[in-house]
């Protein structure tokens, strides 16, 4: 199932820069979007959302960005701290959830 | 700590064996939902249910199956097992049946097959 894409495997920025996940998806029924945040040994927390009517969505140093037309959604975090190094993973919705294969962010000190 | 909690942690078998992963979801919530992630992918939506039923299916194999008890802890069952099933397992709960998607997840199952 390719509805999901995120093409960057890996990202590394230094403390305090922006880092920015990418995702793509490819149904345009999908309605809602969710990041999720992964650390190692521990189950995917819940980041942040955006619904299909809004371009944008902020939360703290979290910012997400939809653009419905290239159908492509970004995750921005400013500044990067060390503690956001984790894997980090798109999931649209519509009826059920798609995760994307996860972008492993390391933010050096 | 999300409140969903996985048994076992680590699961160690060989292929052609059955196992049988355990989810207790956090106090109130009624779906679970299954996921796997493997080493090369993200994380695949396996099956949810809702208050004992059976809601959507995803890429689950014929030779997995789940259900949901009447106390609403799930459990997932594999049989006939092979080296590809190795992987993370990882249940998820949120309070009703479609929840725009935020679901708790538990700490996962890590399952080998050898």
């Amino acid at each position: 199932d390719q509805q999901v894409k995120q093409n960057s495997p890996s990202l590394s920025v230094q403390e305090g820069r922006i880092s920015i996940l990418n995702c793509d998806y490819t149904n345009s029924m999908f309605d809602y979007f969710l990041w999720y945040k992964k650390y190692p040994a521990e189950g995917p927390t819940f980041l942040i959302s955006i619904s299909s009517i809004k371009d944008k969505n902020e939360d703290g140093r979290f910012t997400v960005f939809l653009n419905k037309s290239a159908k492509h959604l970004s995750l921005h975090i400013v500044p990067s701290q060390p503690g956001d190094s984790a894997v980090y993973f798109c999931a649209p919705y519509n009826n059920d959830m798609r995760f994307g294969a996860g972008t492993r962010l390391t933010v050096k000190p | 700590d999300s409140g969903v909690t996985q048994t076992p942690k680590h699961l160690i078998t060989a292929t052609g064996q059955r196992v049988t992963l355990r989810c207790s979801p956090r106090s109130g919530d009624l779906s679970v939902y299954w996921y796997q992630q493997s080493l090369d992918q993200g994380l695949q939506f396996l099956i949810q249910y809702y208050n004992g039923e059976e809601r959507a299916k995803g890429n689950i194999l014929e030779r997995f199956s789940a259900q949901q008890f009447p106390d609403l802890h799930s459990e997932l069952n594999l049989s006939s097992l092979e080296l590809g099933d190795s992987a993370l397992y990882f249940c998820a709960s949120s309070p009703h049946e479609r929840d725009r998607g935020e679901q708790y997840f538990g700490p996962g199952t890590r399952l080998t097959v050898t």
